[in-house]
């Protein structure tokens, strides 16, 4: 059982250039998260899905997109990647229906991608 | 809106003694409060979570939390630290009326370093 699983680990971008990061979970989960890490912020939503097809934006989501074709699947796309995006990013999800109420079940989280662009 | 405050950026513990992890919150409901630990290099491992109920919350690695409403708190405790406790710990809140999709507010973090 992998749980969250997050590609790439690792990546490094010029300014300007696009770059789609993976999450996949193997929990039948209905909501998946796109978070950022930064020193001091804590972690910030940047998108997050409710369902396959489903899409929505969280706190901070300028300069980015986001899709769901697949339950199991959530991409995160920079169109034009910009200093300012270096981030530790991660992908959660939560909500199973056969455990009980989705509204009290806990976010589980990748381990990160840490993308830095020059 | 719902908002999470951790005031400290880290408290130092020895270890075999008690250790208190502060987190105040805000939201127009009734809160669903959370706390999760980071490793380095990995990502957030969920400890435990108030719902309803007993206002004591036992979690994972012998970490409880006490959800305090008048004082709008969840502190998180453990009665003897330990030196692998040492990580990184994240609040986090959700207000059950806002919306749909389960999305938590974080609270930026507290480092918790235990030393011998």
């Amino acid at each position: 059982n992998a749980g969250v699983t997050q590609t790439p680990k690792f990546r490094v971008l010029k300014t300007g250039q696009s770059m789609t990061l993976l999450c996949a979970q193997d929990m039948n989960h209905e909501y998946m998260y796109w978070y950022r890490q930064d020193p001091g912020m804590g972690l910030r939503l940047i998108h997050y899905s409710v369902g396959e097809g489903t899409t929505a934006k969280g706190e901070v989501p300028d300069g980015y997109n986001v899709s769901r074709l697949k339950k199991q699947n959530f991409l995160l796309g920079l169109e034009s990647a910009a200093p300012s995006q270096t981030s530790v990013y991660f992908c959660a999800s939560s909500g199973n229906r056969d455990r009980g109420p989705l509204g009290n079940q806990p976010q589980h989280f990748g381990d990160g991608t840490r993308l830095s662009i020059l | 809106a719902q908002s999470v405050a951790q005031p400290e950026d880290q408290v130092n513990v020895a270890e075999g003694n008690p250790l208190t992890v502060k987190c105040t919150y805000s939201v127009s409901g009734n809160p669903y409060l959370f706390w999760y630990v980071q490793y380095p290099n990995r990502g957030l491992q969920f400890l435990l979570k108030y719902i309803t109920g007993d206002n004591l919350v036992k979690g994972s690695y012998g970490f409880e939390a006490e959800f305090n409403k008048s004082q709008t708190s969840f502190h998180l405790k453990k009665p003897s630290a330990l030196v692998s406790d040492s990580a990184l710990y994240f609040c986090a809140v959700r207000d059950p009326f806002e919306g749909g999709g389960n999305k938590l507010t974080f609270g930026t973090g507290t480092q918790l370093k235990v030393e011998l």
